[in-house]
């Protein structure tokens, strides 16, 4: 089983729509959870943290964590053709001698004009 | 300068050649990581540095050689490469290990 999982998509919503991202995770002693957008050629970009059960929103985007059933999501609202990119979703995870931060493949959004 | 910072942006080898990647951050971050990118596959972690002291190596060739001579400087040395190994190399740093990690724009290497 893969440690953090997403659907690669690509997910197609049109302009205005809300986008929902989506990301499941296997490691039930995680702790930290982030968004990284990361655009074609670009490196990865923090876009949101969350520590606890319940939604933390920031500006359109909204995420969500379920640790009971080891779901993180994000939601962004008003979705603007700016936002086309891959959605990497991270996991930090305890082993070794330091905590590992693991990603998904990402989800790939398109937002049609 | 700030954020972190990756040289060079492309980097194009031979198999027998020696070359090195370079990341600095200015962040005053405690942490320094390499990830490699590849195709369709997700971010895979290789090296963990804490305080200038390799706390992870993730199975990693050791083809790969990482130095890290202070907080804010991180070396991936790289010698007799294969062509598996092109990929976009990403250096990150946070402040602590459960900290959000900023990564640098990454250099993208071909191994000829």
């Amino acid at each position: 089983q893969k440690e953090v999982e997403q659907n690669s998509g690509p997910l197609s919503v049109p302009e205005g729509a809300i986008a929902s991202l989506n990301c499941t995770y296997s490691d039930r002693v995680s702790q930290s959870f982030f968004w990284y957008r990361q655009y074609s050629g670009k490196s990865p970009e923090l876009i949101m943290s969350i520590y606890s059960n319940g939604d933390k929103e920031d500006g359109r985007f909204t995420a969500q964590l379920n640790k009971a059933s080891q779901y993180v999501s994000l939601l962004i609202r008003d979705s603007q053709p700016s936002d086309s990119a891959t959605y990497l979703c991270a996991v930090i995870t305890l082993g070794g001698a330091t905590n590992k931060l693991i990603f998904g493949t990402g989800t790939l959004l398109a937002v049609q004009p | 300068e700030t954020g972190v910072t990756q040289t060079p942006r492309h980097l194009v080898m031979g198999m027998t050649n020696k070359k090195s990647l370079k990341c600095e951050q200015h962040l005053g971050h405690n942490a320094m990581y390499w990830y490699k990118q590849s195709a369709k596959k997700p971010l895979e972690l290789m090296f963990v540095y804490s305080l200038e002291e390799r706390v992870e190596n993730n199975s990693v060739p050791s083809r790969f050689s990482p130095e890290c001579p202070n907080s804010s400087h991180l070396f991936l040395h790289l010698h007799t490469l294969q062509p598996e190994d092109s990929a976009l190399y990403l250096c990150a740093s946070s402040q602590g290990p459960n900290q959000p990690q900023h990564f640098g724009d990454g250099t993208r290497l071909s191994i000829l």
